[in-house]
C-alpha cells in the first residue's frame, strides 16, 4: 500500500482565519480523496481530486470553502477558509490502491483540527 | 442511496476472546467491495479486511474474518483471541464502481478488557 504523510498533523486556529493541510503520497495516483470525520464521528467524503481537473465536491461541501488544489499525482492540499468552531474535526485523505482495483482506499494519518 | 448501519456504537470483549462487530448495508447494486477498518486513538485508519460481493467465500486475514451474508445484506466482522492492540473504533465500509465512493458506517468502538 502507499505511504501517506499529511501536515500539519494537528493546529489550533482562530476562527475566522484559514488552514491548508497538505497530502503526500510516495507513489504517483489519478485520484485523491479528502474526508472530515467530525468529533466521534464517521468520515464524510468532502471531494475527489484528480490531478489535471477540479476537485468534485459533495453534496454540502462547496469550493469556497473547502479549495483543494492537485497539483501533481503526489500530492494535494484542502484549505478549510474561514473557520469557525464546527470546522474543528479531523481531515483525512486518502488514495486508492495503487495498482489492481481502485476500490480499496488507503488513509493518511490525518490532520487534527481544532477552532476556537 | 447506499447506506451502512453499525448498530452497536460500543463492544467490549475480554482478551483471548472472540468478539463480532456488526454491519449492514443497504443497496440495488449488485457488484460492489465491503470493508471493516480499524482506527485505534488518535492513531491511523487501517484497513483490516476487504470482501468483493461477487465471491461467496468469506474474507480472512489471520484473526480477523467476516460472515457476509449478501441476500441479508449483512457483513459482520470476527475478531479471534482479541488482543489489547484491537482496542480501536472500527468502520464497516462499503464501495461500488457506480459512484466511486466509499461510504461509512457510524462505528464501533471495541473495548478490551485485560
Amino acid at each position: 500500500s502507499a505511504v501517506i504523510s499529511q501536515k500539519p498533523s494537528r493546529d489550533i486556529c482562530q476562527r475566522g482565519t484559514s488552514l491548508t493541510i497538505q497530502c503526500q503520497v510516495d507513489s504517483q495516483v489519478t485520484m485523491m480523496f479528502w474526508y472530515r470525520q467530525q468529533p466521534g464521528q464517521s468520515l464524510t467524503l468532502i471531494a475527489t481530486a484528480n490531478q489535471g481537473s477540479e476537485a468534485t465536491y459533495e453534496s454540502g461541501f462547496v469550493i469556497d470553502k473547502f479549495p483543494i488544489s492537485r497539483p501533481n499525482l503526489t500530492f494535494s492540499t484542502l484549505t478549510v477558509s474561514n473557520m469557525s468552531p464546527e470546522d474543528s474535526s479531523i481531515y483525512l485523505c486518502s488514495v486508492p490502491e495503487a495498482s489492481g482495483t481502485w476500490d480499496t482506499q488507503y488513509f493518511g494519518p490525518g490532520t487534527r483540527l481544532t477552532v476556537l | 442511496a447506499q447506506t451502512v448501519t453499525q448498530s452497536q456504537p460500543e463492544m467490549s470483549v475480554q482478551e483471548a476472546e472472540t468478539v463480532t462487530l456488526s454491519c449492514t448495508y443497504d443497496t440495488s447494486e449488485s457488484d460492489y467491495y465491503l470493508f471493516w477498518y480499524k482506527q485505534p486513538p488518535s492513531r491511523q485508519m487501517i484497513l483490516v479486511i476487504r470482501q468483493e460481493a461477487y465471491k461467496q467465500q468469506n474474507a480472512t486475514e489471520n484473526r480477523f474474518s467476516v460472515n457476509f451474508q449478501k441476500a441479508a445484506k449483512s457483513f459482520s466482522l470476527k475478531i479471534s483471541d482479541s488482543q489489547l492492540g484491537d482496542a480501536a473504533m472500527y468502520f464497516c465500509a462499503y464501495f461500488t464502481g457506480n459512484t466511486g465512493k466509499l461510504i461509512f458506517g457510524q462505528g464501533t468502538t471495541l473495548q478490551v478488557k485485560p
